[in-house]
């Protein structure tokens, strides 16, 4: 079945500091990929999608310039949370969906932990 | 506003057969329904999809109605380790991106030994 992996698992960093988010799809090519955040006790919230090549779409009230998001190749998606605060202390998840599925289909990684002090 | 209704939460004893209905009123045409598991910290996992009557695979049976509003999600025979967060989705064209799932409050399952 298709895989997506996420690195790191799970990360603390300063107020202030810059942290990257790495999702991969290990085993098919993925044309679209989204991410999500999900505070404790609640829903996923979609952020962005983003084509391979093109600029990600962001939902709104979500900031552009703070989460910065590259799908640079069919295999990989990140996702920069610039000049991070304790509030976007979250569970940020990524899926992705290929070309060949049908656009219901997402595969979803396991989801990274960040922890802002 | 939210495109699925679903029980916030419920209880079923190991071995029991688990029925989650979702009400999704204003379901498109061409909208597929999906369930996904959610564990915490965990991404949610793929249980199963359907688009009218009845689809059953390894895990789930799905069942909908001829007019599409609702959905229930069959469980057979849980375990302690179904205990998770369930969620119905439809696919939503609304957005400014591509086609998106978006996720509604989900139903805490919880099974007892």
């Amino acid at each position: 079945g298709a895989v997506v992996s996420q690195h790191p698992s799970r990360v603390i960093c300063k107020s202030g500091t810059s942290v990257k988010i790495e999702c991969r799809s290990l085993d098919f090519q993925a044309t679209t990929m989204f991410w999500y955040r999900q505070f404790p006790k609640q829903s996923l919230m979609l952020m962005a999608t983003s084509n391979e090549g093109s600029k990600a779409t962001y939902e709104q009230g979500v900031e552009k310039d703070k989460f910065l998001i590259n799908h640079a190749s069919l295999t990989l998606s990140t996702l920069t949370v610039t000049s991070a605060h304790p509030e976007d202390s979250s569970f940020y998840i990524c899926s992705a969906r290929s070309r060949w599925d049908s656009e219901e289909t997402q595969y979803f990684g396991p989801g990274t932990r960040l922890l802002v002090l | 506003l939210a495109k699925t209704t679903q029980p916030i939460s419920m209880d079923s004893y190991e071995g029991q057969e688990v029925n989650i209905t979702c009400s999704h009123n204003n379901i498109a045409t061409n909208d597929y329904i999906t369930w996904y598991q959610q564990f915490p910290s965990q991404g949610p996992r793929f249980i199963i999809q359907g688009y009218k009557t009845k689809v059953t695979n390894e895990v789930a049976s799905l069942f909908i109605p001829a007019d599409r509003k609702s959905s229930t999600l069959s469980l057979p025979r849980v375990s302690l380790s179904d205990t998770a967060v369930y969620y119905c989705l439809v696919g939503d064209h609304s957005g400014a991106g591509s086609y998106q799932l978006t996720f509604g409050k989900g139903t805490k399952l919880s099974v007892i030994p």
